[in-house]
């Protein structure tokens, strides 16, 4: 199953402008967190986020969270060519320590 | 970091065959471990969760007999895709945590398999 959608599913920026992803999910959550994965290859955790936080910063990310509306953002600031993966939010869900993830959003950082 | 390792990383078979994919954590225990599949282009669906020395839970949707998943140790769980078909080529990928809830997953690298 699927908790929520993920827009834009795909971005394209010049390199040294922001990126910013946003993730909608649908069910009460312990935290949500944001994974990196470049074509092919496995996912790479970037931040975790507690549903009692609204803001989080790692680096050059970062990352909000609004209980309220369901949804989160990720900002990359002054983004480089490397940059270029696909970025997917993820919803713990209850007890169970599954995640849920969203549908993702394509980012390509032209050099 | 906590590494999981994931193998093969691609394999080609042929219809009617069986084909098994090793999860293992490398540097930690895992008790639990989550399959998840990914077809091209689209975003990670949860397959089932893997307990060790228990049965594995399937998500709705998922047959249990043909992807059959073994957690046998705390640092080994496989998913056999029994009997593949040309639909069940995908990329699929195992995660593990190394501490409780509130914590993030460690990704292997996945396998793509190609059922010809």
């Amino acid at each position: 199953s699927q908790q929520g959608e993920e827009d834009p599913q795909a971005l394209s920026i010049q390199e040294g402008e922001n990126a910013t992803m946003n993730c909608s999910y649908k069910t009460s959550i312990n935290n949500l967190q944001w994974y990196r994965q470049n074509s092919g290859r496995g996912l790479v955790h970037l931040i975790l986020i507690r549903s009692n936080e609204r803001e989080k910063h790692s680096g050059r990310l970062r990352v909000t969270l609004d209980t309220s509306k369901k949804s989160s953002s990720l900002l990359i600031t002054a983004s480089r060519a490397a940059d270029t993966a696909s970025y997917f939010c993820a919803t713990d869900e209850g007890n169970t320590g599954k995640l849920i993830f969203g549908q993702g959003t394509t980012l390509q950082v032209k050099p | 970091g906590a590494v999981v390792s994931q193998h093969p990383s691609w394999v080609i078979c042929k219809s009617g065959t069986s084909v098994k994919i090793e999860c293992r954590s490398l540097d930690f225990q895992a008790t639990t471990m989550f399959w998840y599949r990914q077809f091209p282009k689209q975003s990670l669906m949860l397959m089932a969760t893997s307990n060790e020395g228990s049965k594995a839970t399937y998500e709705q949707g998922v047959e249990k007999d043909k992807f059959l998943i073994n957690h046998a140790s705390l640092t080994l769980s496989t998913l056999t895709v029994t009997s593949a078909h040309p639909e069940d080529s995908s990329f699929y990928i195992c995660s593990a945590r190394d501490s409780m809830l509130n914590s993030p997953l460690h990704f292997g690298n996945g396998t793509r398999l190609t059922v010809t």
